[in-house]
């Protein structure tokens, strides 16, 4: 079946910098967008970016370019997202999940989460 | 970016209930309107994909429908386990956006 684990929670000083994996198994890791969504404490879902794992193309929602990047591993079927100069505001759940299928943006696979924590 | 607003924003509903929720995008979507539930400190699960269409292993009282703007989820008889958060995604533009959450109470 069809799974996403991803590292464990992490807590980050504002100005450093945080990366969190995604270990996927039970399909073929490079058939499939891997996308980042985040959930700050008590609010809805923020659509990070994407990572196309079999070309390591992007897309990144404006609002992270220059301080995201996604990165993939197919030797290890592992997907990475690194976030930089971390501020309180980047205190959330950070999911990976699989799309759908390998041409929709719907996401039918979920990661955990991974609880990043920013503060001095 | 698409703007999408789910309306009502909570709702307070009994098992067996019939629950409807909406969701209305900025612009034309097309089809590319995806449902998801929520619990608490749970990841969000697939609902419906394509404004209409059940992944394998969701319960057939749920259903979506819509086109264009204009979107609906129905649950159409309230399970114990529906008690959650749902949130529309549309993804026919980049970024994708989420609506901003309904959330579904015991009365």
């Amino acid at each position: 079946q069809v799974q996403l684990v991803q590292s464990g929670a992490e807590v980050k000083k504002p100005g450093a910098s945080v990366k969190v994996s995604c270990k996927a198994s039970g399909y073929t890791f490079t058939g499939y967008y891997i996308h980042w969504v985040r959930q700050a404490p008590g609010q809805g879902l923020e659509w990070m970016g994407k990572i196309n794992p079999n070309s390591g193309g992007t897309n990144y929602a404006e609002k992270f370019q220059g301080r995201v990047t996604m990165t993939g591993d197919t030797s290890v079927k592992t997907a990475y997202m690194e976030l930089n100069g971390l501020r309180s505001d980047d205190t959330a759940v950070y999911y990976c999940a699989r799309a759908h299928s390998p041409d929709s943006s719907s996401c039918l696979h979920w990661g955990q989460g991974t609880l990043v924590t920013v503060s001095s | 970016d698409i703007q999408m607003t789910q309306s009502p924003s909570s709702v307070s509903a009994s098992v067996g209930d019939r629950v409807t929720i909406t969701c209305r995008a900025s612009q034309s979507i097309n089809s590319y309107l995806h449902w998801y539930q929520q619990n608490p400190g749970k990841a969000p699960k697939l609902l419906i994909y394509a404004a209409s269409n059940l992944p394998s292993g969701v319960p057939s009282r749920f259903s979506g429908s819509g086109s264009g703007t204009d979107f609906t989820l129905t649950i159409s008889s309230l399970q114990p386990e529906d008690f959650a958060t749902y949130y529309c995604q549309q993804t026919y533009g980049t970024p994708p956006t989420f609506g901003q959450g309904t959330k579904v109470e015991v009365e």
